[in-house]
């Protein structure tokens, strides 16, 4: 059964710490992404990587930096985190070519008090 | 730039009515993907379907089933006869066939979703 794994489900944090969250996938897939979900905003895009090393900015990346230095693992890192960075956050993978769906995580709920 | 609507935030229905959950794309890309996914109370989204441009054949699957049309940039999702497990927030995605590329469209764009309850 192909998956994707996220390190925790449940996260709390301190202003001003800095937070790691760990997604790894077991398919071989070239693409990853890390989202937020906030409510009625939906999903939104913070990076996106295609490769090992390879990373592109999403629609908000402000706040995050990622780190993709094996194929399975995607690393997002919240430098400094402060509390509008409480979210769910969620993970992805795909197969390289756009038609390909993408597999999720089952997310990580990110309190930062 | 490409973009989905999904108009219809919250709906609310009684078990065994129809559904039908809206989708609107906008895209300049003349190949490109179309995608339902399912987010149910646990929160994972799992994949239901995926559309190709060139493909506007109606699809079903036992109570799903899905309408593309491209002369209204549409691609709707129909539940009939709904149960309490459809209950979940469903969401829209659109891809165009753009190979890697920096600001490129085939980075998957979502809808906002629309939340469906199924009252018993």
């Amino acid at each position: 059964d192909v998956k994707v794994t996220q390190s925790s489900r449940y996260l709390v944090k301190r202003t001003g710490e800095k937070v790691f969250l760990e997604c790894v996938q077991d398919m071989d897939h070239e693409n990853m992404f890390w989202y937020r979900q906030d409510p009625g905003l939906g999903l939104r895009l913070i990076y996106f990587s295609y490769d090992v090393k390879m990373k592109e900015k999403g629609d908000i990346p402000e706040g995050y930096s990622v780190s993709r230095e094996k194929k399975e693992r995607f690393s997002l890192i919240l430098e400094s985190a402060s509390t509008n960075q409480t979210s769910m956050y969620l993970c992805a993978s795909s197969r390289g070519s756009s038609y390909n769906e993408q597999f999720f995580g089952p997310g990580t709920r990110l309190t930062v008090l | 730039a490409q973009k989905v609507t999904q108009a219809q935030t919250e709906i609310s229905v009684v078990e065994k009515e129809d559904v039908t959950l809206d989708c609107v794309y906008e895209t300049r890309d003349t190949t490109y993907y179309l995608f339902w996914y399912k987010q149910p109370p646990s929160g994972e989204l799992v994949f239901l379907i995926r559309r190709n441009s060139f493909d506007e054949q109606n699809e079903i699957s036992g109570r799903y089933s899905w309408n593309f049309q491209k002369s209204t940039s549409s691609f709707n999702f129909t539940i009939t006869a709904s149960q309490v497990v459809d209950s979940a927030v469903y969401f829209c995605a659109l891809s165009g066939a753009l190979q890697h590329a920096s600001g490129g469209s085939y980075i998957p764009t979502f809808g906002r979703g629309t939340s469906l309850i199924v009252h018993p």
